[in-house]
């Protein structure tokens, strides 16, 4: 399969724990955030987004939190289980822009 | 509904050929981007087709080239491949302003 775990910060967790995944972005001007999960052999899936006038949104297991005032994002995912095992990205977009820029990626293992 | 297909899921060339790659998007999707995913560079922007135009291009030498059809179909080429060349490339689509992209399987692509 793919790669594309290589040269990635890693974060290895047990099943059933909350797992913490960080992201800090770099356009101040940014006004669109979303996370996507990356499985082995397929491409990015979309698992929430977030727009800048909100500090916090949930979803199934999963709840991405927003610091503007020092452009960093989060990804939380609770009970983490080995399905979560996958690269996860954060990606921003300036409003205007129809461009979304991908961070580097984020390794998360679950050790069953 | 259909997702995002891309065809070959995996080619192998040699240096100095050319390879065309192949995206259909999801049905109703008119924005079309791709990308090059690599262990080193994480997810590039290539470009981007709305409507049979390309709307935004990234920063990729003039051997990278891209078309919309009229069923918004993608297609992108590279001229006379490098080692260099060999990476993961994604097709995603979206409605509009790619704020969710729909990404495919991805064309894992080896440079000899």
């Amino acid at each position: 399969g793919e790669s594309v775990g290589l040269h990635l910060p890693t974060l290895s967790v047990q099943e059933g724990d909350n797992s913490i995944i960080n992201c800090a972005y770099s356009n101040s001007a940014s006004d669109y955030f979303i996370w996507y999960k990356q499985e082995s052999g397929k491409g990015p899936q979309f698992i929430i987004d977030i727009r800048s006038n909100m500090d916090k949104r949930q979803g199934q297991r999963v709840t991405v939190l927003l610091n503007k005032t020092v452009k960093h994002l989060s990804l939380q995912i609770a009970a983490t289980q080995p399905g979560d095992s996958a690269v996860y990205f954060c990606a921003e977009k300036v409003g205007g822009s129809y461009i979304p820029t991908f961070g580097r990626g984020t390794s998360l293992i679950v050790h069953p | 509904k259909a997702g995002v297909t891309q065809t070959p899921r995996y080619l192998i060339k040699t240096r100095g050929q050319q390879v065309t790659l192949s995206c259909s998007p999801i049905s109703g999707h008119r924005s079309v981007s791709w990308y090059q995913q690599t262990p080193g560079q994480g997810l590039q922007f290539l470009f981007e087709y709305f409507s049979e135009t390309q709307r935004n291009k990234g920063n990729f030498p003039g051997r990278f080239s891209g078309r919309q059809f009229s069923n918004s179909r993608s297609e992108m080429n590279v001229s006379t491949l490098e080692l260099g060349d060999s990476a993961l490339y994604l097709c995603a689509s979206s409605w509009d302003r790619s704020e969710k992209l729909f990404f495919g399987s991805g064309t894992q692509l080896s440079v000899l």
